[in-house]
């Protein structure tokens, strides 16, 4: 299964809105509304932000949205802060009865 | 409140096993699958595959079969990632990482802290 494609980088500036997209297969992204968004700033442990490619989970800012078209979905943060500057993974089902993360992106913010 | 504790960092040589543990806490053991994540040095996340916290079946990634082993404690409320005839390219942090519950469909939400192991000469 191969892993799930993210740009490597995406910036912004504070206030402004960012998206970040990842892009799979019919097998994949494309077949299930199983595609899960993740936070993780260095050192630490990742964190769920949105599951069910538009849901999120208790206690996540509603700047932090998901959304989804043919085989590729997409996170996008508004209203950029400071604190956002962090890796972002997403992960979905796939056919095989498995899941597959996307390569990651590092957002910067200016 | 979901917690998941993992075991202390590990040096290991190359050849040896290792067992990484992880506790769980703040909710029903057996309604969750539990899931390991490799993230090598500088790298991203590979999902390793997952353990059914119901039957203890696991079912491993491509790429994770063979040495690399699921297995769960069910009373003691742990599970464990054993990785044998360790290779320097095993040098990751692991993570435990809970199932969605299935009412949300397949995924992942909480992580443990992870467990860095070392293998070097």
């Amino acid at each position: 299964q191969s892993a799930l494609t993210q740009p490597a980088s995406v910036s912004g500036s504070p206030g402004q809105s960012i998206t970040i997209s990842c892009t799979g297969t019919s097998s994949d992204v494309g077949g299930y509304n199983y595609v899960s968004w993740y936070q993780q700033h260095p050192g630490k442990a990742p964190k769920l932000i949105i599951y069910g490619v538009s849901r999120r989970p208790s206690g996540i800012s509603n700047r932090f949205s998901g959304s989804k078209s043919g085989n590729t979905a997409s996170l996008t943060i508004s209203g950029l802060q400071g604190e956002d500057e962090a890796d972002y993974y997403c992960i979905s089902y796939t056919s095989s009865v498995t899941l597959v993360f996307g390569g990651g992106t590092k957002l910067t913010v200016l | 409140q979901v917690q998941l504790v993992q075991s202390g960092s590990e040096l290991k040589e190359p050849g040896a096993s290792v067992k990484v543990s992880c506790k769980a806490s703040g909710y029903t053991f057996n309604r969750n699958e539990m899931n390991w994540v490799r993230q090598a040095p500088g790298q991203g996340l590979e999902w390793m595959g997952w353990i059914s916290t119901t039957t203890g079946n696991p079912a491993n990634a491509q790429g994770f079969t063979g040495r690399f082993v699921f297995s769960l404690d069910i009373s003691g409320r742990t599970a464990y990632l054993e990785i044998f005839n360790l290779k320097a390219e095993d040098t990751a942090v692991y993570y435990c990482v809970r199932g969605l519950d299935s009412a949300d469909g397949p995924g992942i939400d909480y992580w443990g802290q992870g467990t860095l192991v070392t293998v070097s000469s």
